[in-house]
């Protein structure tokens, strides 16, 4: 089956302690990206990559790093995270085209006390 | 600056009519408009996709207008069913600033029985 794959679904951390959000797919796109979804100002984009090693910032990246080693994964870093980065975190993927749209991954639910 | 609205929060209708939705952008020059499905707590799913050059996009219940000029987007939902409840978003993937899909705060469609 088609899909974009994000680990965990949920978490709860502490400020300060260094995480890392999966995001694989599996359909060899070549485009990646992450959003975040906070209630009243909708999804933003945080990174998107158009291709391996190929990375750039989106509308909110402070606070936030990728990389992009491989084509199918994406992996999303908080250095330090912060309690203002309690949000719903998605990542997406899409053809070179994107005659067939974004696929989004079912979503992480990160929580900073 | 930049702005990506869709008409209304909120659209409730009566099953069986036609629901539409608006979406209207300003300082873009978009490639593509995105048409996407979100339920709560899940990812956006992709509905359908429409270029600059193309003026109406159908896909079954679905059908999507595009006009460059008002730049606005206009996405019908035709003989609406209750399980096309969702919040509907619109999205730019846009030539500003690199390959950035940039998103409309989304419309939440309630059909009633």
């Amino acid at each position: 089956e088609a899909q974009v794959t994000q680990n965990p679904r949920y978490l709860i951390t502490v400020t300060g302690k260094k995480l890392t959000v999966t995001c694989s797919q599996n359909m060899n796109h070549e485009y990646m990206s992450w959003y975040r979804q906070d209630p009243g100002l909708g999804l933003r984009q945080i990174y998107y990559s158009m291709n391996v090693e190929v990375t750039d910032k989106g509308d909110v990246p402070e606070g936030y790093k990728v990389s992009r080693k491989e084509k199918r994964n994406f992996p999303l870093i908080l250095e330090s995270p912060s309690p203002n980065q309690t949000s719903l975190y998605f990542c997406a993927s899409s053809r070179r085209d994107r005659a067939d749209g974004y696929t989004f991954g079912s979503g992480t639910r990160l929580t900073v006390v | 600056s930049q702005k990506i609205e869709q008409n209304s929060e909120a659209l409730n209708i009566q099953e069986g009519k036609t629901a539409t939705l608006t979406c209207n952008y300003t300082n873009y020059s978009p490639a593509y408009l995105q048409w996407y499905r979100q339920d709560p707590g899940r990812g956006p799913v992709f509905l359908l996709l429409i270029r600059e050059n193309e003026k109406e996009k159908r896909k079954e219940r679905l059908k999507v207008t595009f006009d460059t000029t008002l730049k606005q987007s206009l996405f019908h939902i035709t003989a609406s069913q209750p399980a096309d409840s969702a919040t509907y978003l619109c999205a730019l993937d846009h030539n500003n600033a690199g390959n950035m899909l940039t998103f409309g705060g989304g419309t939440r469609l309630m059909v009633k029985p």
